[in-house]
């Protein structure tokens, strides 16, 4: 299936870094949100965006709605051990079924 | 705790078996999804209900499956006559379907393993 292609596909930080991580994708999303996985959970809702340009924090998260309307982009300051874990970016369409496009994740691993 | 649930989270069963899982929503939602992740790979969509109707199927959604959602509140997601690489996880997830938010909240999954 079709799936965003984010990248990098892992990291290994140490603690205190800074992390960016990026998502493209060929089609156009009106609505682009980032979730955090820990193995053998759900994924975990961080961060909705919904125009393009837009910025948007949660606490050291950070995301922004590329102004093409197919990428975008997230940033995690001063990272921390429980940090660790995969964080995955999704495009949807709003108002055409609204289902999630995945991309393939970055694994972030925090060294103490 | 109002988050999704999903039973059983793990299941394990011989190919040829018939596997049925459910989602419980967030109460006030009235759209749910199923997607499919296998190892190393994000979700993939499956399907989606608006209450009780079924709206939207995926082609990864062969005809052994079948989900349902009878009275819009909680869905079953039936997998007739497993087979290895029905292996994966399932998960669901709901969100309100209208106003301006279209955010997607995930169940913690059922892990299904096919022998």
């Amino acid at each position: 299936g079709q799936q965003l292609n984010q990248s990098p596909q892992s990291m290994f930080i140490q603690e205190g870094e800074d992390v960016s991580m990026n998502c493209t994708s060929s089609s156009i999303f009106n609505t682009w949100l980032w979730y955090k996985q820990d193995p053998g959970e759900g994924p975990v809702l961080l961060i909705a965006l919904y125009k393009a340009g837009e910025l948007t924090s949660n606490g050291r998260l950070t995301a922004q709605f590329g102004i093409t309307r197919k990428d975008s982009f997230l940033n995690i300051s001063a990272s921390i051990p429980s940090d660790v874990g995969i964080y995955f970016c999704a495009g949807q369409l709003r108002n055409a079924g609204n289902m999630l496009t995945f991309g393939g994740g970055t694994r972030l691993m925090v060294k103490p | 705790d109002t988050g999704v649930s999903q039973n059983p989270r793990h299941k394990i069963t011989k190919r040829g078996q018939n596997v049925t899982f459910r989602c419980d929503p967030i109460s006030e939602h009235n759209r749910l999804y199923w997607y499919r992740q296998t190892l190393g790979q994000g979700p993939e969509f499956l399907t989606y209900f608006q209450n009780e109707a079924q709206l939207e199927k995926s082609r990864l959604l062969s005809d052994r499956f079948s989900a349902e959602r009878p009275k819009g509140s909680f869905s079953t997601l039936e997998i007739q006559r497993t087979e290895q690489g029905d292996s994966a996880m399932y998960l669901c997830a709901s969100s309100f379907g209208g106003g301006v938010s279209y955010e997607q909240y995930f169940g913690p999954g059922t892990r299904l393993t096919v022998t």
